[in-house]
């Protein structure tokens, strides 16, 4: 049975400082997703890595990806407040059917 | 292109009454999904149709929670009879295909069962 675990689980960040929410998988994955959820509201895509040492950025957030390790990891550049939220990471397997299998999520304050 | 459709957006209910959500996925996606997302927690999987016929429903309680996806289109699914550990949001997601790698999912329905 595929597992995927965050951590940590939750997150208090001080504006303008780094952080890092790491996601392991228990099997070979295809691809790895990367949703942001805010409170009340469904999943927003914010990326998806297909293949070893993927790298995606989209402004203060990147994501990485090392299917060896079955690690990935979504890095925040100097928080901002608009970026508090639950961040899910998420595997599909292709073998398995195409169906997403998600962490149980982080989540995110930033704090002034 | 328009998103994925569900209604109601709430929905409050005894123990042991029954409930329905709808979901209408995007136009021309093969697959969806209806998974259920319980305060706190990451979505989990119930059911997946690929056009009308379920892939998976593993995780499916079906001695309560029923799914259908006539002419492969919108899908309904039902919950009889309710328990309180039922309340969650339950989210549908579609995708273009099963080799596709693109999900949407909806608003979702929040469920309040007392």
């Amino acid at each position: 049975e595929l597992k995927v675990e965050q951590n940590p689980l939750f997150l208090s960040m001080q504006e303008g400082k780094n952080y890092t929410i790491y996601c392991n998988y228990s099997t070979t994955s295809d691809r790895l997703y990367w949703y942001r959820q805010d409170p009340g509201k469904s999943l927003e895509s914010l990326f998806v890595l297909l293949s070893n040492g993927a790298v995606k950025q989209e402004g203060r957030l990147m994501a990485s990806l090392d299917t060896k390790a079955r690690l990935s990891t979504l890095h925040i550049t100097a928080a901002v407040h608009d970026l508090s939220a639950t961040y899910f990471c998420a595997v599909d397997v292709r073998a398995a059917g195409n169906k997403l299998t998600f962490g149980g999520g982080t989540r995110v304050l930033v704090k002034p | 292109e328009a998103g994925v459709a569900q209604s109601p957006r709430y929905k409050i209910i005894e123990k042991r009454q029954s409930v329905a959500f709808w979901c209408n996925p995007i136009s021309g996606h093969a697959t969806l999904y209806w998974y259920q997302q319980i305060l706190g927690q990451g979505p989990k999987l119930l059911i997946q149709f690929q056009n009308n016929g379920v892939v998976d429903d593993s995780q499916l309680p079906k001695d309560r929670f029923s799914a259908e996806r006539l002419k492969g289109v919108d899908s309904t699914l039902k919950i009889q009879p309710a328990k309180l550990e039922d309340s969650a949001v339950y989210l549908c997601a579609s995708a273009r295909g099963v080799l596709n790698y693109g999900y949407t999912f909806g608003s979702g329905t929040r469920l309040t069962v007392v």
